[in-house]
């Protein structure tokens, strides 16, 4: 069954450093996601993706995250500066189509994010 | 605000008995809600979807029913075995094709 591959599976990184997440969809899904979850808390929603922009965003998703799909297969978050509470599992998902009614939204393993 | 409720406590129940999980959910009116598991360190795995005008949903031990007046779903696994120990996500459209998650309740089945 295809799979949203992501990697790293676990990064280390020191307050302030840029960090990118790398996801690779499955091939014929055209929105993308990243969702995060903090240890022991719930995920939480913070960017939808469409047709290369932004389809909306939540309130975590400040100016020091970015999303980009560099070529036809990755979907990258970046996360320019980061700190302490940035720590989190950060899952990338992908659906092929959407629409009011619903549809099957597949999660990748995720990226293990621990700033120290 | 928006709030969507799970059990915070564990759920144990014996191998074979009928799991009931419930979501529960206020000031919202979500067009269809999904059930999630997760296993520790991975990502959600998606299991059922039941839309707004439906009122129960199967698929093979599963089965989840949606009262939209209550505002509550309930997610049933009959004849539950150990490999179902996991936790279970309730996530409602959360406008904008989004998901809006609960905070999980999870399931452990003993022999």
């Amino acid at each position: 069954e295809p799979e949203v591959t992501q990697t790293p599976s676990h990064q280390v990184t020191q307050m302030g450093q840029e960090v990118i997440l790398r996801c690779v969809p499955i091939s014929n899904h055209l929105y993308f996601y990243w969702y995060r979850q903090i240890l022991g808390q719930k995920v939480e929603f913070l960017v939808s993706f469409y047709n290369n922009e932004i389809s909306e965003k939540s309130e975590i998703f400040d100016d020091q995250f970015s999303v980009e799909r560099p070529d036809g297969s990755n979907f990258t978050l970046k996360i320019r500066s980061t700190k302490l509470e940035d720590s989190a599992m950060y899952f990338c998902a992908s659906t092929e189509w959407t629409s009011s009614s619903g549809n099957t939204i597949y999660f990748g393993e995720g990226s293990w994010l621990t700033v120290v | 605000s928006q709030k969507i409720e799970q059990n915070s406590e564990a759920l144990n129940i014996q191998e074979g008995k009928t799991a009931t999980l419930t979501c529960n959910y206020t000031n919202y009116s979500p067009a269809y809600l999904q059930w999630y598991r997760q296993d520790p360190g991975r990502g959600p795995v998606f299991l059922l979807l039941i839309r707004e005008n439906e009122k129960e949903k199967r698929k093979e031990r599963l089965k989840v029913t949606f009262d939209t007046t209550l505002k509550q779903s309930l997610f049933h696994i009959t004849a539950s075995q150990p490999a179902d120990s996991a936790t279970y996500l309730c996530a409602l459209e959360g406008g904008g094709n989004k998901l809006t998650f609960g905070t999980g309740t999870q399931l452990k089945v003993e022999l």
